[in-house]
Order: structure tokens, then C-alpha cells, then sequence
């Protein structure tokens, strides 16, 4: 049972240049978000889906786009990288009725804009 | 607008004593609180929960307890281990129809259990 698996675990981009981060969670959960995580700072949610198909902004969307085609995959991407965006990235899922307490996250991308 | 607060951003507690790590929140609209830790490198992994309708949540070495008048919450760690050597973060939802659970954060407080 590998949970929330996040590819790559590091990425070094210039600005400008696009990358997708990959999100893959093997639990059928239906409920999938995306946070950032800045030096010092909490986490943030930039988007989040509630089942394939269907995806929402979060509080911190502008830069990114998210689709979910499958139950299984949501991956974040990045049009044109700027500094700004340089965090780490989180992918979480969860099963509706779980509650909160139900939250799988990823180990993370480590993402530098230079 | 920082919702969820930890004023504390480190905190140093010697091996078997108690840590106790502080959270306030702004949202009335909050009912259910968790704390998160989470070790370098890796995501953050649940650690306990409390639900707006109870002021106490206990699982084992850790207590959660909430004071909804005063929109403050705290986690209790007894007796500390060095293993505990993490970052905690507090975490908060509203329940309703469109919400999906969504987690605010706050900005955590780095623990270290000396020896």
C-alpha cells in the first residue's frame, strides 16, 4: 500500500519554464488537494477535488492549473514558474466520511524557481 | 488573514517532562481541530483531533484540549520523548456543503526534546 506517492521529490526551474507535479494515491479516496508549504508559514491549499472530473480553487490558485481525469491521479502545474513559486508541495487525499482526520498526505516536492 | 495562530515557533522541553504547544484560531465557523507533525523530508502524518463539542481528546502520551470561548486550543505531550523532535502543526475545517474538509493551517511550532 504505497498511500500518496509525489514525483519528483526535487526539481530545480528556471523562470519562465513550466513542470508538472504528479500526485498519485492508490486508496480510491475521492477527495485530493494540493497545498504549498513556504518557509516559516503554514500550509496553504491551492486546489482541491472532490472526485474525477471535478476540481475547485483553493485560497492560493493564481500560477497554477490542476485537471483530475482519474480517482487516482491529480497533478499541479506550473504555467510560467516564478519566484514566488518556489515551496514545498504538498499532495493529500481522503476518503469522504473519514472526516478530517483522514487526510493521507505525500512526502512532498521541493520546488526552487531561480 | 492568518486564521489559525501558533504564536510559538519553537519550543525546547527536556526528555520526560511536558511539552505544551498553543493554538488560536479567528474562524467561528470552525468545529473540528487536529494537530499535524511532521519530521523533515516527509508529508505531515495525523497525530490527534477534537471535535468543537468536546473540550478534551486524549490518546495516550497526547491531550488535546479546547476552549471554544476563548477560540484557543492546546496539545499536551507527557511525558516528552526525543522521538517527539518534530514540527506540530495545528489545523482546522467547518463543517457544510462545499467545503470538502478543507484544512487551514497554522504555521507550526518546531519542538525539541533534549536528553
Amino acid at each position: 500500500n504505497a498511500g500518496v506517492t509525489q514525483t519528483p521529490k526535487f526539481r530545480i526551474l528556471k523562470i519562465g519554464q513550466s513542470m508538472t507535479l504528479q500526485c498519485t494515491q492508490d486508496m480510491n479516496h475521492n477527495y485530493m488537494y494540493w497545498y504549498r508549504q513556504d518557509p516559516g508559514m503554514g500550509l496553504k491549499l491551492i486546489y482541491y477535488s472532490v472526485g474525477a472530473g471535478i476540481t475547485d480553487k483553493g485560497e492560493v490558485p493564481n500560477g497554477y492549473n490542476v485537471s483530475r481525469s482519474t480517482t487516482e491521479d491529480f497533478p499541479l502545474r506550473l504555467e510560467l514558474a516564478a519566484p514566488s513559486q518556489t515551496s514545498v508541495y504538498f499532495c493529500a487525499s481522503r476518503k469522504p466520511g473519514q472526516g478530517t482526520a483522514g487526510y493521507t498526505f505525500g512526502s512532498g516536492t521541493r520546488l526552487t524557481v531561480v | 488573514d492568518q486564521q489559525v495562530k501558533q504564536n510559538s515557533p519553537s519550543l525546547s522541553v527536556q526528555e520526560g517532562r511536558i511539552s505544551i504547544l498553543n493554538c488560536d484560531y479567528t474562524n467561528s465557523m470552525f468545529d473540528y481541530f487536529l494537530w499535524y507533525k511532521k519530521y523533515p523530508a516527509e508529508g505531515p502524518t495525523f497525530l490527534i483531533s477534537i471535535s468543537s463539542i468536546k473540550d478534551k481528546n486524549e490518546d495516550g502520551r497526547f491531550t488535546v484540549f479546547l476552549n471554544k470561548s476563548a477560540k484557543h486550543l492546546s496539545l499536551h505531550i507527557v511525558p516528552s520523548q526525543p522521538g517527539d523532535s518534530a514540527v506540530y502543526f495545528c489545523a482546522a475545517s467547518a463543517a457544510g456543503t462545499g467545503t470538502a474538509s478543507k484544512l487551514t493551517f497554522g504555521t507550526g511550532t518546531r519542538l525539541q526534546v533534549t536528553l
